[in-house]
């Protein structure tokens, strides 16, 4: 079974500056992906970024990027130059390679302030 | 816009009535997952289908139900509905029979139970 930990129940952030939210998992899988998603007000839920565990490279998407530290199950992300567009909660989660269910972290809501 | 096309977006309905939400995946793929999202039990996966066969199962009611038919729409149809059911039910669609694909979630039909 995967476990999906998010420890910031909220994090604020001004206009322009950098915010980083925690993401912290455990699974018995040696092959898996890993997922930011964000929900706006809207509640859709959108993929912002996408990470292979075999790939040690850090995946980026534009203003967001992540760090992940496999050996310590560690998966965050960073949002640079935050924008007013990026207040949302943000949903870290986890699935095995061969598997079929995401497992979701319990989100980080962000706040940007203008 | 992920494509994927849910409907209805809002449904009222009262305690033990029946309803049918709808799914139409993106164009091309294969798979179809349902999710619920309710405030105490976050992002929960039910079920989820591949080319018309049930292929994953999460944790989804006996009282549920889901389908996907020949044109690889979906339903999930949810019956002798309680109160607790009340929550947002997301349909989301990948390539291949494993989440390991990139996910994409369509906007959610919105249940209320009254």
């Amino acid at each position: 079974a995967q476990t999906v930990t998010q420890s910031q129940p909220e994090m604020s952030v001004q206009e322009a500056e950098t915010v980083t939210l925690s993401c912290t998992y455990d699974t018995s899988e040696s092959d898996y992906y890993l997922f930011w998603y964000k929900q706006p007000p809207s509640r859709q839920m959108i993929l912002v970024i996408r990470q292979e565990a075999y790939k040690q490279q850090n995946a980026t998407e534009n203003r967001f990027s992540v760090n992940f530290q496999k050996a310590a199950k560690s998966f965050s992300l960073k949002i640079s130059d935050s924008q007013l567009g990026d207040a949302a909660m943000y949903f870290c989660a986890s699935v095995p390679a061969a598997g079929n269910k995401l497992t979701f972290g319990g989100g980080t809501r962000v706040l940007v302030k203008p | 816009d992920s494509g994927v096309t849910q409907t209805p977006k809002h449904l009222i309905t009262a305690t033990g009535q029946r309803v049918t939400l709808r799914c139409s995946p993106r164009s091309g793929d294969l798979s179809v997952y349902w999710y619920q999202q309710s405030l105490d039990q976050g992002l929960q996966f039910l079920i989820q289908y591949y080319n018309g066969e049930e292929r994953a199962k999460g944790n989804i009611l006996e009282r549920f139900s889901a389908q996907q038919f020949p044109d690889l729409h979906s339903e999930l149809n949810l019956s002798s509905l309680e109160l607790g059911d009340s929550a947002l039910y997301f349909c989301a669609s990948s390539l291949g029979r494993t989440s390991g694909n990139t996910i994409y979630f369509g906007e959610g039909s919105w249940l209320t139970v009254v």
